[in-house]
């Protein structure tokens, strides 16, 4: 049962414009949203992270949205840029325990054209 | 920043041989550690996690023979994969929760079995 849903599978964007990628789930008890982007043949890395009691986080140029009532979070990057090519999974987890794990997307690869 | 590494980062083996593959926290405690596997273009799949002097507990489907866990200590655990197979190949990654629950990954371990 895949609890966290997400779309597109890929995409493909212009230099300087928005990429969006979104993310259902299924469990209410998640209480933790991270995205992770990963570079091949390297690790996730942590990107931005949203709680529930939060409708929006932003870092920079990326931003995270949220909707409770609708249990689906997103992902914004604005001014795209072709370094910002990569996978990018979001994730969901119920508590902060050394023990709790992650449950993850299906991943998006995103490409930014120059 | 909290950094977690891995070793070796790439493999390659016989079929038959067994491979063991390190995660260490490096700048703080981790009394749980989490094995991923990745195959091409996918998410990430949890293996294992892995407690600190005790069993580790494995996800259903993961052969707990086949895939050998020690967490020696707090800042180390190590993956075996005993009598490896061209199957086996794959992308192996670990991470570890901090305080607060942010989950650092490693840089991912490259197997292939010849």
């Amino acid at each position: 049962q895949q609890q966290v849903k997400q779309s597109p599978q890929s995409l493909i964007v212009q230099k300087g414009g928005i990429s969006i990628i979104n993310c259902a789930y299924e469990n209410t008890a998640f209480d933790y949203f991270p995205w992770y982007q990963q570079f091949p043949g390297k690790g996730p890395a942590l990107l931005i992270a949203i709680r529930p009691d939060v409708s929006e986080k932003k870092e920079g140029r990326f931003t995270i949205s949220f909707n409770k009532s609708a249990k689906q979070f997103s992902l914004h990057i604005m001014d795209s840029q072709p370094g910002d090519s990569a996978t990018y999974f979001c994730a969901a987890r119920v508590g902060e325990t050394s023990g709790s794990r992650l449950t993850f997307g299906e991943g998006t690869q995103l490409t930014v054209n120059p | 920043g909290a950094v977690v590494s891995q070793h070796p980062s790439r493999v390659i083996c016989k079929s038959g041989t067994s491979v063991k593959i390190e995660c260490r926290s490096l700048d703080f405690q981790a009394t749980t550690m989490f094995w991923y596997r990745q195959f091409p273009k996918q998410s990430l799949m949890l293996m294992a996690t892995s407690n600190e002097g005790s069993k580790a507990t494995y996800e259903q489907g993961v052969e707990k023979d086949k895939f050998l866990i020690n967490h020696a200590s707090l800042t180390l655990s190590t993956l075996t994969v005993t009598s490896a197979h061209p199957e086996d190949s794959s992308f192996y990654i670990c991470s570890a929760n901090m305080v607060r629950g942010r989950q650092f990954f490693g840089p991912g371990t490259r197997l292939t079995v010849l």
